[in-house]
């Protein structure tokens, strides 16, 4: 049971440049979401799933893209790299409401350098 | 906008000591989580709290919630070094579980 794995851990990337951030999940944990965690920022949303084939905007979506074909992956696609764009991206995994347990369970970051 | 705000920013204290964290929020909510980030590490779920408990526990974790006053406090216990780590508040905003807004942590650093 691996959990939430999320790949690279770590890329560069050049401004214009575009890349996909992987992850995936093997716990068949409905919602997923993608959020980027900046010095005094705490974390904030920037897609987010409830299901295959279902996916919504959250607080800063701009210059990303998601997609969930499956139920257990969920990667986010960054357009066209940009400088503001530099920040650790942690994908997040649970069951829906209803179910009993709520908690998220995170994968190990991927951290982003744009130059 | 974050939902969550934590109160202080960042903590020190000797080991052995209780540790309190606050966390206050803006709008209702269905439920609210705390969980634990160690340096350059993916965030731990601690302890999950509905908006119809007023408290919870988990081993040496003492979660309250005022709802009137849209405030949660976290108490760590008889704190350890390995406490060390920053601490995150997040709330469900009423939409379920489905998306969490995180508010920006409490630094806890636990002098041996």
């Amino acid at each position: 049971n691996a959990g939430v794995t999320q790949t690279p851990k770590f890329q560069v990337l050049k401004t214009g440049q575009s890349m996909t951030l992987q992850c995936a999940q093997d716990m068949n944990h409905e919602y997923m979401s993608w959020y980027r965690q900046d010095p005094g920022m705490g974390l904030r949303l920037i897609h987010y799933s409830v299901g295959a084939g279902i996916t919504d905007q959250g607080e800063v979506p701009n210059g990303y893209n998601v997609s969930r074909s499956t139920t257990e992956d969920f990667p986010l696609r960054l357009l066209s790299a940009a400088p503001s764009q530099t920040s650790v991206y942690f994908c997040a995994s649970s069951y829906r409401q209803g179910k009993g347990r709520y908690g998220y369970t995170f994968g190990s970051g991927t951290r982003l350098t744009v130059v | 906008s974050q939902q969550g705000e934590e109160d202080p920013q960042a903590l020190s204290i000797q080991e052995g000591e209780n540790a309190t964290m606050n966390c206050s929020y803006k709008t209702s909510i269905n439920n609210l989580q705390w969980y634990r980030q160690n340096s350059g590490r993916g965030l731990v779920h601690l302890i999950l709290i509905r908006s119809n408990e007023r408290e919870k526990h988990s081993g040496r974790l003492r979660v309250t919630l005022d709802t009137s006053k849209k405030s949660s406090s976290l108490l760590i216990t008889a704190s350890r070094a390995a406490d060390t780590a920053s601490y995150f508040c997040a709330t469900d905003g009423n939409f379920g579980n489905e998306k969490l807004t995180f508010g920006t942590g409490t630094r806890l650093t636990i002098i041996p």
